[in-house]
């Protein structure tokens, strides 16, 4: 069966500081991944998604970026953190050639930026 | 760009009561997707009820069902039979039908569920 992680799960990091947070997905391959954003009492915003390895797209323009460097490995990261990156990200997969399939999400990560 | 829009920021409900949660979305493509998922206090996104704009029928899962009306763009949750369980955070979202690419999806604000004993 297929599993997503996602760590870590909570984060506490000072403004200006860098971030890495990681995602990984087990038992499927060339999957398309997903890092969304939640913020505080609203819904999710999808950041960046990846049809494979190195191939980025963002939706919002941020101080964040993502990579691909595996097949199953998906990163968020910034240089610079900014108050305004607090929130709850959370990676997602969906398989392709399936119209009807769900994404399938991690635990999601609490970041604070103080 | 299609939009997802939840109106109820929260509700509340008896244990074994119905509740029905509202969802409207725009959009000017005629084949998509729409779904439910439930967000509890673990924050784990869990799909609750997915539906096909083709598909007249409305999608059933146990106690969970959806009116869907596709010429409103309506798409609301009915929970029957409501359990303790059932405390969460409820978010409608939007998928285009596509083939190649990422499938995307619109979230709605959400709606939060309490269920009260």
């Amino acid at each position: 069966s297929q599993t997503i992680h996602q760590w870590p799960a909570t984060l506490v990091q000072p403004v200006g500081s860098p971030l890495s947070l990681e995602c990984t997905v087990e038992g499927t391959s060339n999957p398309n991944l997903y890092w969304y954003r939640q913020a505080a009492g609203r819904g999710l915003q999808l950041l960046f998604y990846s049809v494979g390895i190195g191939q980025i797209s963002s939706e919002v323009p941020q101080n964040l970026s993502a990579s691909r460097p595996q097949d199953r490995q998906f990163i968020l990261s910034s240089k610079k953190l900014l108050l305004s990156d607090s929130g709850f990200y959370l990676c997602a997969w969906t398989p392709k050639g399936s119209l009807r399939a769900e994404a399938f999400f991690g635990q999601g990560t609490r970041l604070t930026v103080v | 760009a299609q939009t997802v829009t939840q109106s109820q920021p929260e509700m509340s409900v008896q244990e074994a009561e119905t509740v029905t949660l509202s969802c409207t979305y725009d959009t000017s493509e005629s084949d998509y997707y729409l779904f439910w998922y439930k967000q509890p206090p673990s924050r784990q996104m869990i799909l609750v009820i997915r539906q096909e704009a083709y598909k007249q029928q409305n999608a059933t899962e146990n106690r969970f069902s959806v009116n869907f009306q596709k010429a409103a763009k309506s798409f609301s949750l009915k929970i029957s039979d409501s359990q303790l369980g059932d405390a969460a955070m409820y978010f409608c979202a939007y998928r285009s039908d596509i083939i190649q690419g990422a499938q995307k999806l619109v979230f709605g604000q959400g709606t939060r569920l309490t269920i009260n004993p």
